[in-house]
This record gives C-alpha cells, structure tokens and sequence, in this order.
C-alpha cells in the first residue's frame, strides 16, 4: 500500500519570499501524484497533477512541483507568495486506475501555510 | 461545468436523528468518492463506487452510516443515529481517469 508524508505540519512565510511544501511519497510503482489546496471553510481544489512525462508540472496559482524519483518526493514550490495563498496543502498519491474499480488514492496529513504581509 | 455539488452545506442536528448528505458528480465521471475530514484524522476515505457500485466500503466506521448510488448523477450518505464523534466534514468527490475533483463539503454538527 502507498504513504505520503508530509514533514513540515505548519510553515510560515513573508509575503513575496519563495517557498517550498515537501512530500514524499513510498510506492513501488511511479504513481500518480497530486497536490491539493484547501482554504479555510473550502473544499479541495487541484492545483497540480503528475502522472508521466515532463517531471517538472505546472499547476494554477503559480505553483509548479517536481518529481523526483531518486528521493521519492513531489515538492511544491512557488516563486512569490502572496497572501491569499495562506491555506492548507495536502499531497495526495493515487495507484490503480478508478475507471476500473481499483483506485486508491492516499492523502498525506497536510500542511498549513501561514504569511505574514 | 458545475463540479461537484454537496448539499446542505452545513446541517446542525441532535444525536439520534438521521442525517442525510448528497452529491451530484460531475457529470460523466464513472467513479464517486465519499471522504470525511476531522482534525484527529485528517481525511479518510469512507467509500468508493464505480459504475454506481460500492467498490472499497472498508473505510464505513461502523453500521450507522450508509451509502447509496441509484444513478450516475446521485449519492447518498446517511448517518442513522448521529452521534457527536460524527462531527466532522464529509466531501464528496468524483473522478474520470484518476484525478478526483472534491465538492465544497458537508460541515456537519451533532450536538
């Protein structure tokens, strides 16, 4: 069975810095990698999504991710925070093929992000 | 397209009545998901249906809580009795060919 883990529960960021969200994953396979954002009282939205090819993603908002299967990580990172990115950041993996009726997807345990102006 | 649509968006009951949320998927997704998010465990899966048929039920804590997928385009889960440890937030989400697109959540509250 795929884990995520995610080290980092809470981190802080001025507005404007760089910032980088860690997750690794453990799966025999390559699987298929996602990072979600959920803002306070909100749903979950996609911000990006990996499942071959080009191991560097682009997703909305900005944010962009890397896989790299050496380390078994699919960190997300931003050039530029801006205070509406303070919210909470799941990575998710997913095997199987949920067409067919065997998709697990396995979340990590999030980690919020707070900015300060 | 409307993505995926929970309804209520926040219900308030007593322990012992029965609740029931909804979903409508997004249309032509072939695989519905019900999670619930608490603080303690973060997000859990509770069941997975494909085709309108229960997949992985395993994640269903216990007998009081139900679901149901008549159609393509609806599901239920009902919870009967409530209690307080179900307090929690409970998301639908939808997928065609392994990307989930999760609702705007159920925040429910027993009291």
């Amino acid at each position: 069975a795929q884990s995520v883990t995610q080290p980092d529960i809470h981190i802080t960021v001025s507005e404007g810095a760089s910032l980088e969200l860690r997750c690794n994953y453990s799966y025999g396979a390559t699987p298929y990698l996602f990072w979600y954002v959920q803002s306070p009282g909100q749903g979950l939205q996609l911000l990006l999504k990996y499942f071959s090819g080009d191991t560097l993603v682009q997703g909305i908002k900005g944010f962009e991710a890397e896989f790299k299967r050496s380390q078994s990580s699919f960190n997300l990172r931003k050039p530029s925070v801006h205070w509406s990115d303070a919210a909470e950041y799941f990575c998710a993996v997913g095997a199987g093929d949920s067409g067919a009726g065997s998709y697990q997807l396995t979340f990590g345990k999030g980690t919020k992000l707070s900015v300060i102006p | 397209d409307a993505g995926v649509i929970q309804s209520p968006r926040h219900e308030v009951t007593e322990m012992g009545q029965e609740v029931t949320l909804r979903c409508k998927p997004i249309s032509g997704h072939n695989s519905l998901f019900w999670y619930r998010q608490t603080m303690m465990r973060g997000l859990e899966l509770l069941i997975y249906f494909n085709n309108n048929v229960p997949i992985d039920d395993s994640g269903m804590p216990e007998d009081r809580f139900s679901a149901k997928m008549p159609n393509a385009s609806f599901s239920t889960l009902k919870i009967q009795p409530s209690e307080p440890r179900d307090s929690a937030v409970y998301f639908c989400a939808s997928s065609l060919r392994n990307t989930i697109y999760f609702g705007e959540g159920s925040w429910l509250t027993v009291v």
